[in-house]
């Protein structure tokens, strides 16, 4: 069974278009995270979610737009695509959201990512 | 200055040679360290985990953390081909922050 997964795992589209990559995880973990990753495979957090909460909310245009319909599930929303857009984005669940107290709560399980291309 | 500074790399090696990947850190709070590997292709996932100054060791592998320093290792030994991956430091306390990965190939 897989613990996190998303759904394209690839995605190709013209410029200006909207789409969407969903995610879930089977772990029963309390918050869920959104990251970006270029080509030169820095990782950057986008969001995150604690129980259907946003907690996370860093620099991103807000062309994109996290949903979280129960703590399971936390889906991204993208507008207006462009070219920039294009990386890898990849979904991940923790117990627990980064805490000074969390400890390995706050390990964080990957999905096997969702490759953009926008053209 | 950023949170977490990882030595960039890439780095190639020879089948079973000792590979030092390194991590340095800006902020004293940050509690826990970790070690993600990601093939490539794949999704990162956690290698190794510690908490406190000191030596870690998981068969091969050995994480070892300076806090005093604010510097984190990763040690492997008798390194293999399948250990060619990308590793990168995340370090957390109210946030979790990665570094930027180090890209290691291991030749047969």
């Amino acid at each position: 069974d897989t613990a996190v997964s998303q759904t394209p795992k690839y995605l190709v589209t013209q410029m200006g278009n909207d789409k969407s990559i969903k995610c879930e995880q089977n772990l029963g973990h309390d918050t869920m995270y959104w990251y970006k990753q270029d080509s030169k495979k820095f990782l950057k957090i986008m969001f995150s979610y604690n129980n259907k909460e946003l907690i996370i909310n860093e620099t991103v245009p807000n062309r994109f737009s996290p949903k979280s319909p129960d703590k399971a599930h936390l889906n991204l929303h993208i507008n207006s695509l462009e070219l920039g857009d294009s990386a890898v984005y990849f979904c991940a669940s923790s117990q627990d959201p980064p805490l000074l107290t969390a400890g390995v709560r706050n390990e964080q399980f990957f999905g096997p990512g969702t490759r953009l291309t926008v053209l | 200055q950023k949170e977490v500074e990882q030595d960039p790399g890439p780095l190639s090696v020879p089948e079973g040679a000792i590979v030092s990947l390194n991590c340095t850190y800006s902020n004293s709070a940050f509690q826990y360290f970790m070690w993600y590997r990601q093939y490539s292709r794949k999704g990162p996932e956690l290698l190794m985990y510690t908490y406190s100054s000191g030596n870690k060791e998981d068969g091969r592998f050995t994480a070892q953390v300076d806090k005093s320093s604010k510097y984190i290792s990763l040690f492997i030994r008798d390194s293999q081909p399948s250990d060619s991956a990308t590793y990168l430091c995340a370090i957390t306390g109210n946030q979790f922050y990665f570094g930027t990965g180090t890209s290691l190939t291991v030749i047969p």
